[in-house]
């Protein structure tokens, strides 16, 4: 079946410092969506990016989608403490799979 | 504007008792779904619903879940004899469209503890 992998699991950063998650994917997506889940809270839609090297950029993140459309970036420009949460990419095709997520804490 | 809610918030039962989570999808929505999260642990999809019907399930999804839209509002989510490893955040979505390229919009949660 589909297997969606996200690495790193975790970083940590200093405030203002950048941040980069990845997602791979086994096979081509259609699409891939980002999700933000803050502590105790529930997964929040970020972007969805559907075209072969499309790059989405939403103020500080910026997201892009591979040629092949197996994997996916979502890079974070001077983090602010704001920014901590944990980070998933998503492919719904049928199933929907989720990667393992990218916890980020920034420390002030 | 509008959101998915979920009841109860936290739901505490014995092993082997039936509960349902209930769900109530933005009002306008045509697909549902149901994922958990285990403490720690990522976002597993169990179950998508349209039109009356299960769409797609995973294999976590077997004969102990069931779905159900009892009204045009509700949707639910019985598992008839829980067990420990059941403990976990079930999280109720829904989409306008179907799954592949539409966002889903996540409900708050409901936290089930199996004792």
């Amino acid at each position: 079946g589909q297997q969606v992998m996200q690495i790193p699991q975790y970083q940590h950063v200093q405030e203002g410092e950048d941040f980069t998650t990845y997602c791979n994917s086994s096979t081509t997506l259609s699409n891939i969506q980002w999700y933000k889940q803050r502590p105790g809270g529930h997964p929040v839609f970020l972007i969805q990016l559907v075209k072969s090297g499309e790059v989405k950029k939403q103020k500080r993140l910026t997201f892009q989608f591979g040629e092949a459309k197996k994997n996916s970036s979502l890079h974070i420009t001077a983090t602010q403490t704001t920014d901590v949460g944990t980070y998933f990419c998503a492919a719904h095709a049928g199933k929907s799979t989720f990667g393992d997520g990218t916890t980020l804490t920034v420390k002030p | 504007e509008p959101e998915v809610t979920q009841t109860p918030s936290h739901q505490v039962t014995q092993m082997g008792q039936e509960v349902i989570l209930r769900c109530v999808p933005i009002s306008n929505h045509l697909y549902f779904y149901w994922y958990r999260q285990i403490l720690g642990q990522k976002v597993e999809f169990l179950v998508s619903f349209y039109n009356n019907e299960i769409s797609e399930k995973s294999e976590i999804f077997d004969d102990q879940f069931s779905v159900e839209r009892p009204d045009g509002s509700n949707f639910t989510l019985k598992i008839r004899s829980t067990k420990l490893e059941d403990s976990a955040m079930y999280f109720c979505a829904s989409s306008l469209r179907a799954g592949e390229g539409d966002t889903q919009y996540f409900g708050p949660g409901t936290r089930l503890t199996v004792l």
